[in-house]
């Protein structure tokens, strides 16, 4: 148990579906992060808030939408996604930006695409 | 251009053996490096980290050597035991810039 929750775990959903990831942390860390994991590639940085102002968007298509709404919580709203983006989306979060070698993981969602 | 880089996508080692995982770097700016470590179906997790101005950091089973002038990096388990077996990840930060991932080893350690 890493203090790090995310839900759902699984989810298949298809091109024409909304959905949304949720991420919990519980370790009063300010900073939190959206990583992808495609199968043998590194993991990928998505998005990263910090006191709940979003301070990096890693040129990422506006189907994956963040929402930050308090440091304890990361949303990303899924909608109209393709295939290409079925992979294991992991949420972390750190004490602060600066701090993101200690970066805390959930467990992840794993998304197919349909 | 990927900066960090780790060659074998999957090693198999005999329990009680050594286990040597490896990572290269590019960018000789980096100056903190980190291991971390995923089961299936959890979030990866912290393993151990060296500073640039170190050349070797131990904590008991593990160890990490960092070679600059090679830009290489390994992570070293002995006596590796059955629950070694997971993915690991190389990465590394320069300053408090994003941390950037190799695509990650599958070490599986045989009984």
């Amino acid at each position: 148990e890493t203090g790090v929750t995310q839900t759902p775990r699984h989810l298949v959903m298809g091109m024409t579906n909304k959905k949304s990831l949720k991420c919990e942390q519980h370790l009063g860390h300010n900073a939190m992060y959206w990583y992808k994991q495609s199968a043998k590639k590194p993991l990928e940085l998505m998005f990263v808030y910090n006191f709940k102002e979003q301070t990096e968007n890693n040129s990422v298509p506006s189907r994956f939408s963040p929402e930050c709404p308090n440091s304890s919580h990361l949303f990303l709203h899924l909608h109209t996604l393709q295939p290409e983006d079925s992979a294991l989306y992991l949420c972390a979060s750190s004490p602060w930006t600066g701090s993101n070698e200690k970066l805390f993981f959930g467990s992840g969602t794993q998304l197919s695409v349909l | 251009d990927q900066q960090v880089k780790q060659n074998s996508p999957s090693l198999s080692v005999q329990e009680g053996r050594i286990s040597i995982l490896n990572c290269d770097y590019t960018n000789s700016m980096f100056d903190y490096f980190l291991w971390y470590k995923k089961y299936p179906a959890e979030g990866p997790t912290f393993l151990i980290s060296i500073s640039s101005i170190k050349d070797k950091n131990e904590d008991g089973r593990f160890t990490v050597f960092l070679n600059k002038s090679a830009k290489h990096l390994s992570l070293h388990i002995v006596p590796s035991q059955p629950g070694d077996s997971a993915v690991y990840f190389c990465a590394a930060i320069q300053g408090a810039q994003k941390l950037v991932f190799g695509q990650g080893t599958r070490l599986t350690i045989n009984p």
